[in-house]
């Protein structure tokens, strides 16, 4: 399948630890957020979302927080699991669009067992 | 399988042929948008509909790609007289009707123009 993340930069975890991944996003506007990861061959898979009016989310083994002062978003995974092991994107939503998402640069997480 | 179709799931294409592709949305999402994704990049927005009206382009459009979504359910996007450069990974998503839903994406669309 293709690689989607060359020349992406890589994050590299051992099994089990946490981690964590950053985004800054562009526009001060922007009033909702997703994390997407995304493996070679495959579209974007909807990972969580926060929206501008909140700083923390949480799902299942997954964190984000969203700092709207210094506009950087993070993803926080923990336990990491090889099957976690893909490239992730932010995505920013600005208010008053028609939901079209613009998206961020990605980053390769790499889980070693 | 009840997620966003696309088909064909790879292309290729000599310059300058037309291409077509085509995109199942889920079921009752009245929200399709078609995104271009190149290696090492994220997807890049390129036009959105409502239903079976095209509401925004992106400048990334340019005059050889037009979308449409006749009867609000499927869409196509067709590239004619296609370039090297529009090789990329054309995607597809959907999202219900509402305030800041998530977008769903298809599996894409694999175009090498050779």
């Amino acid at each position: 399948g293709e690689n989607v993340g060359l020349h992406l930069p890589t994050l590299s975890v051992q099994e089990g630890d946490n981690s964590i991944i950053n985004c800054a996003y562009s526009n001060s506007a922007s009033d909702y957020f997703i994390w997407y990861k995304q493996e070679s061959g495959k579209g974007p898979q909807f990972i969580i979302d926060i929206r501008s009016n909140m700083d923390k989310r949480q799902g299942q083994r997954v964190t984000v927080l969203l700092n709207k002062t210094v506009k950087h978003l993070s993803l926080q995974i923990a336990a990491t699991q090889p099957g976690d092991s893909a490239v992730y994107f932010c995505a920013e939503k600005v208010a008053g669009g028609y939901n079209k998402l613009i998206f961020g640069a990605g980053t390769r997480l790499a889980v070693h067992p | 399988d009840t997620g966003v179709s696309q088909d064909p799931r790879h292309k290729i294409t000599k310059r300058g042929q037309n291409v077509t592709f085509r995109c199942d949305p889920i079921s009752e999402h009245n929200r399709l948008y078609w995104y271009r994704q190149t290696l090492g990049q994220g997807p890049e927005f390129l036009t959105y509909f409502q239903n079976e009206a095209q509401l925004e382009k992106s400048r990334l459009l340019s005059d050889r790609f037009s979308a449409e979504r006749p009867k609000g359910s499927f869409s196509t996007l067709e590239i004619q007289r296609t370039e090297q450069g529009d090789s990329a990974m054309y995607l597809c998503a959907s999202s219900p009707g509402g305030v800041a839903t998530e977008a769903f994406f298809g599996q894409g669309t694999r175009l090498t123009v050779v």
